[in-house]
């Protein structure tokens, strides 16, 4: 069954660090999202994007927050100057865009962030 | 987006069936009802999804009423493995197409031996 894949699936960083954190969605899906997941807390939004923009956006996300998809597979998250509170787990989704009613989004297993 | 409200946690022996109830008296018309599965230190797995009355997978069933204000999430003899937290997530398509849920607490599942 296809899945969507992550990289790494642990990070640790120092403060004021940037980060890319890596996925490969599904082969044939065209819509893509970020997630996070602070320890112990609901999952939240971040961002959704399709055909190379971003569709729509949280306000988590804010200037410090990037996504990309740099080629035909990888998807990225890109956090420029890391702080405290972006120690989370985070999840890449993706979704097939199959009929134009509804979608349904497979989830990666996530990567855990540590700032430090 | 509609609110969803489910029970913080259950508590099963194995070998029951389980039914998790979600309230979203809100629910939109092109909204759908999702669930998703989500085991410690993992992504959500989907699970289940449905417009209204009754959906079976090889894994579970997914009951809505008429009016679409609540739905049960039914796991027919729940074993230890499915321990976990259990998201109802309402949402619908954008205008660009995409879909936009919002994850709740969930409902936290513990399977007693």
């Amino acid at each position: 069954e296809p899945e969507v894949t992550q990289t790494p699936s642990h990070q640790v960083t120092q403060m004021g660090q940037e980060v890319i954190l890596r996925c490969v969605p599904i082969s044939n899906h065209l819509y893509f999202y970020w997630y996070r997941q602070i320890l112990g807390q609901k999952v939240e939004f971040l961002v959704s994007f399709y055909n190379n923009e971003i569709s729509e956006k949280s306000e988590i996300f804010d200037d410090q927050f990037s996504v990309e998809r740099p080629d035909g597979s990888n998807f990225t998250l890109k956090i420029r100057s890391t702080k405290l509170e972006d120690s989370a787990m985070y999840f890449c989704a993706s979704s097939e865009a199959r009929d134009r009613v509804r979608e349904t989004q497979y989830f990666g297993p996530g990567t855990r962030l540590l700032v430090l | 987006l509609a609110k969803t409200t489910q029970p913080i946690s259950m508590d099963s022996y194995e070998g029951q069936e389980v039914n998790i109830t979600c309230s979203h008296n809100n629910i939109a018309t092109n909204d759908y009802i999702t669930w998703y599965q989500q085991f410690p230190s993992q992504g959500p797995r989907f699970i289940i999804q449905g417009y209204k009355t009754k959906v079976t997978n090889e894994v579970a069933s997914l009951f809505i009423p008429a009016d679409r204000k609540s739905s049960t999430l039914s796991l027919p003899r729940v074993s230890l493995s499915d321990t976990a937290v259990y998201y109802c997530l309402v949402g619908g398509l954008r205008a660009g197409g995409y879909q936009k849920v919002t994850f709740g607490i969930g409902t936290k599942l513990q399977v007693i031996p």
